[in-house]
């Protein structure tokens, strides 16, 4: 079985721009989760889609914002960057909703490393 | 606040070596999950534990959560460089299954 995919692996934008990261989960998973990673705020969960629904958001801007698609890819939008939005952002995919709780392993991609000049 | 707080912070050993990392909540964990990571990678799945006393080994790793549920650790029996990277614990505090939490990372460093 094919792991989870993130496109791109690297990528460089300038303040202002909007960005759009993408993830093809595991196939038969049906939930994709979005994290972003710092050094200073460590792993911190952005939100989860399941059956092209968001069910579960954490606390983050409005900037950001994802979707998902009938075939259970996901996408993950920043809009008007800022230096602070530069992280690793990682996507996991499950295949029950709920986030990572009982019986419910995540599986996560390599990331997308976003830097914001 | 972090919902799980890891200790230590990072950690350098010698080959060969036994290590401990810790992860502890404040409150009950649901599925308590270890992941490894590589600098600038992706998470690597390594054991999940949700009974209380349960414990769960895998080659050279062992990883236990409490009786109570609210700490869990992860020892590696003599280190070897592979072993070397961050070490994450995760789970859903309160079993609201609704936000997964990750602790504060362990950074493991293993000389040759």
């Amino acid at each position: 079985k094919a792991g989870v995919t993130q496109t791109p692996r690297y990528l460089i934008k300038t303040r202002g721009q909007q960005v759009t990261l993408s993830c093809s989960p595991i196939s038969g998973h049906r939930s994709v989760s979005w994290y972003q990673q710092t050094p200073g705020q460590g792993l911190q969960f952005l939100f989860e889609y399941f059956s092209e629904t968001q069910r579960n958001k954490g606390n983050f801007p409005g900037r950001f914002s994802g979707r998902q698609f009938s075939n259970s890819r996901s996408e993950m939008n920043v809009s008007t960057l800022e230096l602070g939005d530069s992280a690793l952002y990682l996507c996991a995919s499950s295949f029950r909703y709920g986030a990572a709780g009982q019986y419910n392993e995540q599986f996560f991609g390599p990331g997308t490393r976003l830097t914001v000049l | 606040s972090q919902e799980l707080e890891q200790s230590p912070q990072s950690l350098i050993v010698q080959e060969g070596k036994n290590l401990t990392i810790n992860c502890t909540s404040s409150k009950t964990l649901y599925g308590l999950y270890w992941y490894k990571q590589k600098y600038g990678e992706g998470l690597i799945f390594l054991m999940m534990l949700q009974k209380g006393g349960e414990e769960k080994s895998h080659e050279k790793i062992t990883a236990k959560l409490d009786e109570k549920k609210q700490q869990s650790s992860l020892h590696i029996t003599a280190s070897q460089p592979s072993h070397a990277g961050i070490y994450l614990c995760g789970a859903d505090i309160g079993n609201t299954g609704n936000q997964f939490y990750f602790g504060t990372g362990t950074s493991l460093t293993v000389i040759p």
